[in-house]
C-alpha cells in the first residue's frame, strides 16, 4: 500500500477554473504538508496541518485553501487558475514527536493553459 | 530566516569517481535530511541527521553534519550511474517546516 497517495497525478486545466487535489496518509502520522515544486526544481513549503489544525501558512495566495477533515487527510483547493500556479505540488506527512523524516507523495503535475 | 544553500547546483562525473555534494544552512539546527528525487518521481528519504558528528552510510553514499559550521556533506564513493539524480538537504526551521536547498542535479556518465 502506499504511504502518501495524492490524486490526480496530472492535472490540465484552463485559466480561471478551480481545482482540487486530494492526499491521503496510512503511516499514522499526525503532520501534512502541502510543498510547491516549481519548473527550476525548487521546492517550497505552502501549508502544514497537526491533527486537522493549521500550523504553517507561507504566504501562499488566499486562492489556496487547504482542507483536513481528518488527521489522514489533507486535500488542496485551488480558485480561480492562474498560469503561475504550474507547479508539481506534494503531499508529505511526518511524526509530531518523532525526529523522522517527512515522506512524500507522487506529487501532482498542475498544468495551467 | 532560515536559507539553505547547496552547491554544485549542477554536477557531471564519470563512472567510478568521487566526488562531494555540500549544504550550507544559515540558522540552528539539529536536524537536518537528505533526499533523492528522480526525474519525474517522488522524493526518497536518504538520510536523517540528528546530532553534530552524524555520519551514515548506505551503499556508495555517506551524509555528515557539523551543527556547529551548519554544514553538511554528501560523499559519493566509486559513483555509477544509478546514482543519477537529484539530491535535495532539508533543514528542519521550526514547526516540522523543511526548508529546502536548491538541489544539487547530478549526471554521472560511463
Amino acid at each position: 500500500d502506499t504511504a502518501v497517495s495524492q490524486t490526480p497525478k496530472y492535472l490540465v486545466t484552463q485559466m480561471g477554473n478551480d481545482k482540487s487535489i486530494k492526499c491521503e496518509q496510512n503511516l499514522g502520522h499526525d503532520t501534512m504538508y502541502w510543498y510547491k515544486q516549481d519548473s527550476k526544481k525548487f521546492l517550497k513549503i505552502m501549508f502544514s496541518y497537526n491533527n486537522k489544525e493549521l500550523i504553517i501558512n507561507e504566504t501562499v495566495p488566499n486562492r489556496f485553501s487547504p482542507k483536513s477533515p481528518d488527521k489522514a487527510h489533507l486535500n488542496l483547493h485551488i480558485n480561480s487558475l492562474e498560469l503561475g500556479d504550474s507547479a508539481v505540488y506534494f503531499c508529505a506527512s511526518s511524526h509530531k514527536q518523532g525526529k523522522t523524516e517527512a515522506f512524500f507523495g507522487q506529487g501532482t503535475r498542475l498544468t495551467v493553459v | 530566516e532560515l536559507k539553505v544553500e547547496q552547491n554544485p547546483l549542477f554536477l557531471s562525473m564519470q563512472e567510478g569517481k568521487n566526488y562531494t555534494i555540500y549544504c550550507n544552512y544559515s540558522t540552528t539546527s539539529d536536524r537536518l535530511y537528505w533526499y533523492r528525487q528522480d526525474p519525474g518521481k517522488s522524493l526518497e528519504s536518504l538520510f536523517v541527521l540528528l546530532s553534530n558528528g552524524a555520519v551514515k552510510q548506505e551503499g556508495r553514499l555517506m551524509a555528515s553534519l557539523d551543527t556547529k559550521a551548519r554544514l553538511s556533506t554528501l560523499h559519493i564513493t566509486a559513483a555509477v550511474h544509478d546514482l543519477s539524480a537529484t539530491y535535495f538537504c532539508a533543514v528542519e526551521g521550526g514547526a516540522q517546516k523543511l526548508v529546502f536547498g536548491q538541489g544539487t542535479r547530478l549526471t554521472i556518465n560511463p
